[in-house]
């Protein structure tokens, strides 16, 4: 069954302290591969869409990459706003349906 | 602004009632869906539409309902049927490319 899985569940950081989050996945056909942003009590934000294996993108402080198994969200030194659940979820090429993981719950301390 | 909007916010529902989440679109979008969010769990689909008057069930369809009568409309009614409601529900919709836009969530308690 195809799954996306997202690692860590939590992470705490200092502000200023670098690190990575982390989507595996195993659908048969990869359409694409996306990243949002979720508040408490609010809809998921659209952070970024990557399509091939070698892909980065950029925004901010975040940045993803793509290889063939899983996707890398990178945040350079972080700040408190940055804060939040970040979600994973790829599109199959029959493009009907997305696989989202449970989600990297972020927390930043000043 | 184009974008989803979702109402109410907050919603209690009765033991045995039947209530109706709004989800209202003007992005143009074809594609519209229903997802369920519980603490710890990833997303999972309830229904989905990619055109009007037409649906289908995603994962979790048991105990929900819905209709497509118009491009910008897609209201989830969760029915009685549904023993264990209370959840965050979130409407979205996509042009088939590039990820879903959602909605602001409807939170649902079972009273």
């Amino acid at each position: 069954e195809d799954q996306v899985t997202q690692s860590p569940e939590a992470l705490r950081l200092q502000e200023g302290e670098s690190s990575s989050l982390n989507c595996s996945y195993t659908v048969s056909g990869l359409r694409g591969l996306f990243w949002y942003r979720q508040d408490p009590g609010k809809g998921p934000e659209f952070l970024f869409t990557l399509y091939s294996a070698g892909e980065e993108k950029e925004k901010e402080r975040l940045k993803a990459t793509l290889t063939k198994k899983e996707s890398f969200l990178h945040i350079t030194a972080p700040k408190p706003e940055d804060s939040a659940t970040y979600l994973c979820a790829v599109q199959e090429y029959n493009f009907n349906k997305f696989y989202f993981g449970s989600g990297t719950k972020l927390n930043v301390k000043p | 602004d184009g974008g989803i909007t979702q109402s109410p916010k907050y919603l209690f529902r009765k033991e045995g009632q039947n209530v109706t989440l709004s989800c209202e679109q003007n992005l143009n979008h074809d594609a519209m869906y229903w997802y369920r969010q519980d603490p710890g769990q990833g997303l999972r689909l309830i229904y989905y539409s990619q055109i009007v008057n037409d649906f289908q069930k995603g994962d979790i369809a048991e105990g929900y309902s819905v209709s497509r009568e118009k491009k910008e409309s897609f209201p989830l009614t969760v029915t009685s049927a549904q023993k264990n409601p209370t959840a965050f529900y979130l409407c979205a919709s996509t042009l088939g490319e590039g990820g879903y836009t959602f909605g602001s969530g409807t939170r649902l308690t079972v009273v």
